[in-house]
């Protein structure tokens, strides 16, 4: 079936530095989503993206679309303790009936 | 739009006991999706529905496992009887598709604790 590879896995960082985590798929997918997950809590979609290429921006997040349609990444400029928490990505293929591919997820961590 | 809307939010049960878990999905979206979510297999699709209908319930465990949607507004997951592997996070989602734009939400999630 179809995998989504999230990367990193884990991150720690500090408070006031960039960001940067990506999905690969050996598969094509038509839409790419961008949640994350606090403690106790139910991802939250950030950003959403339906064309290859495409650039978006949620305030401090910025995602890509991959040109190939097999890849995307996330970024979080100037990181606060808040953004603390699990991110995800997931794809939708036209061949997955109306079923999201998960990545891993990558676990943020900010030290302040 | 308060979003889904799942209930319990935390439940504990001993093994064997029944457990039905409920959700609200978002007014209007007319997909509606069960998850769950452990430390070891990440988020798994149980079952999803599509204008109450269920359309792929390949994800369902086993057949202890049920899931109902009698209307657009209700949703509910049933494990009967419950066992201690059945411990997870069970999420539900709706799904809304509008003008070409293709998005998920997830309600806050039942934790579960079959001991």
């Amino acid at each position: 079936g179809q995998q989504l590879n999230q990367s990193p896995q884990s991150m720690f960082i500090q408070e006031g530095e960039d960001v940067s985590m990506n999905c690969t798929s050996s598969s094509i997918f038509n839409t790419w989503l961008w949640y994350k997950q606090d403690p106790g809590e139910g991802p939250v979609l950030l950003i959403a993206l339906y064309k290859a290429g495409e650039l978006t921006s949620n305030g401090r997040l910025t995602a890509q679309f991959g040109i190939t349609r097999k890849d995307s990444f996330l970024n979080i400029s100037a990181s606060i303790p808040s953004d603390v928490g699990i991110y995800f990505c997931a794809g939708l293929a036209n061949n997955a009936g109306n079923m999201l591919t998960f990545g891993g997820g990558t676990r943020l961590m900010v030290k302040p | 739009d308060a979003g889904v809307i799942q209930s319990p939010r935390h439940e504990v049960t001993e093994m064997g006991q029944e457990v039905t878990l409920r959700c609200k999905p978002i007014s209007g979206h007319d997909y509606l999706f069960w998850y769950r979510q452990t430390m070891m297999r990440g988020l798994e699709l149980l079952i999803y529905f599509n204008n109450n209908v269920p359309i792929d319930d390949s994800g369902m465990p086993e057949d202890r496992f049920s899931a109902k949607m009698p209307n657009a507004s209700f949703s509910t997951l049933k494990i009967q009887p419950s066992e201690p592997r059945d411990s997870a996070v069970y999420f539900c989602a709706s799904r809304a598709r509008w003008w070409g734009t293709d998005t998920q939400y997830f309600g806050p999630g039942t934790r579960l604790t079959v001991l």
